[in-house]
């Protein structure tokens, strides 16, 4: 079965950088888009990156998503992390006929 | 501005049955698939179900093949999911969401709980 895999949390201090990756079991990465999502505690999920890189009107440029076809992955990087960036992020992608969520990354920023 | 408002949610015996509607507003509905996404407490997101624009195509994850049917009403701008012979792994916020595509951001319900217990 198609898996996409991410670290299970990350941790970065206010004002830095965090990468978060997404890997999948099998295939290419770049086969289909990947999207990211940010979850809030309580709240329901919203788009911070679809189609690899595009960022919605309202999602600050500081959060930006590549593809990597060298480890096959894909990363999604928040710059100048502030305290309200913390949240579950969750990325997505198409495979095998179905829609496949990573297992969630945990964001803390310190 | 669209808006997907989820109903139906609600506590239920194990082997009962469930719908849940989920009303769109803001968007031409029946131009799109649409999905069903489930969230167990403390877990992560689980897709569920999806179903075609026109309503001639279903897709569903192994976890509930069979006992969930994915509907909708364009007349109504609504999609529908049918839940029986629930278990107590059925318990979970689930979610109505247009996943991204052509350009488009996506967007996602507030949720309803179903809670799968005796």
């Amino acid at each position: 079965n198609f898996m996409l895999t991410q670290p299970h949390s990350v941790s970065e201090s206010v004002g830095k950088t965090v990468t978060i990756s997404c890997t999948p079991n099998s295939g290419n990465i770049a086969s289909n888009y990947v999207h990211w999502y940010q979850q809030r505690p309580g709240s329901a999920p919203i788009t911070v990156i679809f189609e690899d890189n595009q960022r919605p009107s309202g999602v600050p440029d500081r959060f930006s998503g590549s593809i990597d076809s060298s480890s096959n992955s894909a990363s999604l990087t928040i710059s100048g992390l502030m305290s309200e960036d913390e949240a579950d992020y969750y990325c997505q992608s198409f495979g095998g006929s179905i829609w496949v969520f990573g297992g969630g990354t945990r964001l803390t920023v310190l | 501005e669209v808006q997907l408002l989820e109903s139906g949610g609600g506590l239920v015996q194990p082997g009962g049955s469930l719908r849940l509607s989920c009303a769109a507003s803001g968007l031409t509905f029946s131009s799109y698939a649409m999905n069903w996404v489930r969230q167990a407490p403390g877990k992560g997101l689980e897709w569920v179900a999806t179903l075609s624009g026109s309503g001639g195509s279903t897709y569903y994850a192994d976890s509930v093949k069979g006992r969930f049917t994915i509907s909708r009403d364009n007349s109504k701008n609504t999609l529908y999911l049918q839940m029986s012979s629930l278990r107590g792994e059925d318990t979970a916020v689930y979610y109505c969401a247009k996943i991204p595509s052509n350009g488009d951001a996506g967007y996602w319900g507030q949720g309803t709980l179903v809670n799968v217990s005796s």
